[in-house]
């Protein structure tokens, strides 16, 4: 176990619809990553947030947002859910100084 | 901009059959690079990362992955896979946030699915 949990585990959206997952950090990280795992490809960087505040982001549209609480907690939206958007979602927590990442199982969206 | 290829994407050996999975980066800072494993069902775990010194890393479960700078290269080997070492393995390349000294995202290659038969 790492620590990370994710909420839900699995979920069905149609599309056009809006969906909030949920990470919870392990104990002690400050930093919080997601990413997304299309089937039969690698996770592909989303965004990290740190100090509740941006940190990077990859090659997704402004539709994919975050938050980070001041507990590391955080959240990924994602409005008007697309077909391509079903995949796993994987969030991360580290120390931000190490870079060594702990994966969460991740949520499982299907959009129809 | 960062890339991890892994050319060998489906990989069969029997039980106690020597290992090695390819990795190949691109990168132009600091490199500091990293295996993981994705168990069926299961989360993606760190098998051995390499941020400087040694550039043969040892890690978990006999696993051990050699850094050739000169070949842009972190191949994984394991002398004898075991059954259960079926999985998927996702070699990935860290990235750094130059002003704020903090690690940013990991590249991942597209990953190689290792199957082992009895």
């Amino acid at each position: 176990e790492t620590g990370v949990t994710q909420s839900p585990t699995h979920l069905i959206k149609t599309r056009g619809q809006q969906v909030t997952l949920r990470c919870s950090s392990q104990s002690g990280h400050n930093t919080v990553s997601w990413y997304q795992q299309a089937l039969g490809q690698g996770p592909q960087f989303i965004f990290q947030y740190y100090r509740e505040e941006e940190n990077g982001r990859g090659n997704f549209p402004p539709r994919f947002s975050g938050l980070q609480f001041p507990n590391y907690s955080s959240e990924l939206n994602v409005n008007a859910l697309e077909l391509d958007d079903s995949a796993l979602y994987l969030c991360a927590s580290s120390l931000a100084k190490t870079g060594e990442l702990f994966f969460g199982e991740g949520s499982r969206l299907t959009v129809l | 901009a960062q890339s991890v290829s892994q050319h060998n994407h489906h990989v069969i050996l029997s039980e106690a059959a020597s290992l090695e999975l390819g990795c190949n980066y691109s990168y132009g800072g600091t490199v500091n690079l990293f295996w993981y494993v994705q168990y069926p069902g299961q989360h993606l775990q760190l098998l051995l990362k390499y941020f400087s010194g040694d550039p043969l890393v040892k890690g978990i479960k006999g696993f051990e992955a050699e850094f050739i700078k000169s070949k842009f290269s972190f191949n994984l080997r394991k002398p004898s896979v075991q059954w259960s070492d079926t999985a998927e393995y996702f070699c990935a390349v860290m990235s750094w946030v130059i002003n704020t000294g903090t690690a940013s995202k990991l590249t991942f290659g597209t990953g190689t699915r290792l199957q082992v038969t009895l």
